[in-house]
């Protein structure tokens, strides 16, 4: 079945910790995204990459990190975390280079809550 | 700062009748339009995409796009109570070999059978 998995579900941690959340593609998509979405602030691209090594800023990237080593995975992660990162995070792939957005799959999602 | 902006609802309409939603985006460089649907607690899903001027139809959902005025509007036809949920209008910006995709921040839709 092709899908977005993203792991954990759930989380809950304390300021400071360090965490990863991963996400991983069985499509073969180029293109990869993370987001995240608040009440209030609807969702907001964090960072997004067009291929393996390559990754970009989006609109918020500060205090998170991803990297793209395989194409199949591109992980979140939160060297520091702070209550503000407590939201609601999404992973999305999509297959075409020449628009990546056509086809774009999300992730069930990550619910963080940063104490 | 690139800005899309939706009415935040909810719109309510009847069953069977036709829902509009709208979403201004303030990039005129914008290249590509797309309208995700989302239920509660769930993942955003691809519902229209549209990239030229004019309308898209597709079954009951037919997609409105007006680069002049930077405008692009969704509209549900013999709405059904399936259809409620929050619908988000999401822009593409391209440039330099990047891809950034920016999203309004929804507007709820409630059918009332």
């Amino acid at each position: 079945e092709a899908q977005v998995t993203q792991n954990p579900r759930y989380l809950i941690t304390v300021t400071g910790k360090k965490l990863t959340v991963t996400c991983s593609q069985n499509m073969n998509h180029e293109y990869m995204s993370w987001y995240r979405q608040d009440p209030g602030l609807g969702l907001r691209q964090i960072y997004y990459s067009m291929n393996v090594e390559v990754t970009d800023k989006g609109d918020v990237p500060e205090g998170y990190k991803v990297s793209r080593k395989e194409k199949r995975n591109f992980p979140l992660i939160l060297e520091s975390p702070s209550p503000n990162q407590t939201s609601l995070y999404f992973c999305a792939s999509s297959l075409v280079p020449g628009n990546p957005f056509l086809e774009q799959y999300f992730g069930p999602g990550t619910r963080l809550t940063v104490t | 700062q690139k800005e899309v902006e939706q009415n935040s609802g909810p719109l309510s309409v009847p069953e069977g009748a036709i829902a509009s939603l709208n979403c201004t985006y303030s990039d005129r460089g914008s290249q590509s339009f797309f309208w995700y649907r989302q239920y509660s607690g769930k993942s955003p899903e691809l519902i229209m995409s549209i990239y030229s001027n004019g309308d898209k139809e597709d079954g009951r959902f037919t997609a409105q796009l007006n680069k002049a005025s930077q405008y692009v509007s969704l509209l549900i036809r013999d709405s059904q109570p399936s259809d409620s949920a929050t619908y988000l209008c999401a822009v593409v910006n391209s440039g330099a070999g990047s891809y950034q995709l920016t999203f309004g921040k929804g507007t709820k839709l409630s059918v009332i059978p």
